[in-house]
């Protein structure tokens, strides 16, 4: 059982590129999402997903999009890197709402 | 705005000792606080506590929740350095449909 997979693992972008980040969950949950986590910082919401078909804003979605067209896939995209955005990323699926998410080994970001 | 706020930041302690770790919270409609285990990478979770005075237990790591001052703590007892991790709290607002992360606190815990 993977549970819930992301991808790549490390990634270093310039400023202005995009790049979209996978991740994908083999549990059959519903909700997925993502965050975001500065050093020393809480982890932020940046989307979330409540189903296939249905994505909501979360805390810092500037800069971010996202859709859900299968159970099991959530990418994130970043159309316009900006240094900003340097963190690291996480996915996270949870069977019911907010309770017990399981997360992915998450995606360590540069924008230089 | 929510607020959660962990203390300390960070502890070192011997292998053997107990800690207790703080987590104190601001939120609207609270509807439950959840503990998570920070290793390398991605975070595990620990414990959900909704109710005021349940103590939450396994193995060595307890929790409990106080609605009415607004805190948890979660209790490491026999600490070994596997226990060595980035804990992390989080409230689950029942109006924002997002949960609040508190900052962290780091323990190391020494052989």
């Amino acid at each position: 059982n993977a549970g819930v997979t992301q991808t790549p693992k490390f990634r270093i972008l310039k400023i202005g590129q995009s790049m979209t980040l996978q991740c994908t969950q083999d549990m059959n949950h519903n909700y997925m999402y993502w965050y975001r986590q500065d050093p020393g910082m809480g982890l932020k919401l940046i989307y979330y997903s409540v189903g296939a078909g249905i994505t909501d804003k979360g805390e810092v979605p500037n800069g971010y999009n996202v859709s859900r067209s299968t159970t099991e896939d959530f990418p994130l995209r970043l159309e316009l890197a900006a240094p900003s955005q340097t963190s690291v990323y996480f996915c996270a699926s949870s069977y019911q709402h907010n309770e017990k998410l399981f997360f992915g080994s998450g995606t360590q970001l540069s924008v230089l | 705005e929510d607020k959660v706020v962990q203390s300390p930041l960070s502890l070192v302690v011997h292998e053997g000792d107990t800690v207790t770790l703080n987590c104190s919270y601001e939120v609207t409609n609270f509807r439950s606080l959840l503990w998570y285990k920070q290793e390398k990478k991605a975070p595990t979770f620990l414990f959900m506590l909704t109710s005021s005075g349940i103590e939450k237990k396994s193995g060595r790591l307890s929790s409990i929740l106080d609605k009415k001052e607004l805190f948890s703590i979660l209790n490491i007892t026999a600490t070994q350095t596997g226990d060595s991790a980035v804990y992390l709290c989080a409230v689950d607002n029942n109006a924002g449909n997002m949960l609040t992360f508190g900052g962290g606190t780091r323990l190391m815990v020494k052989p």
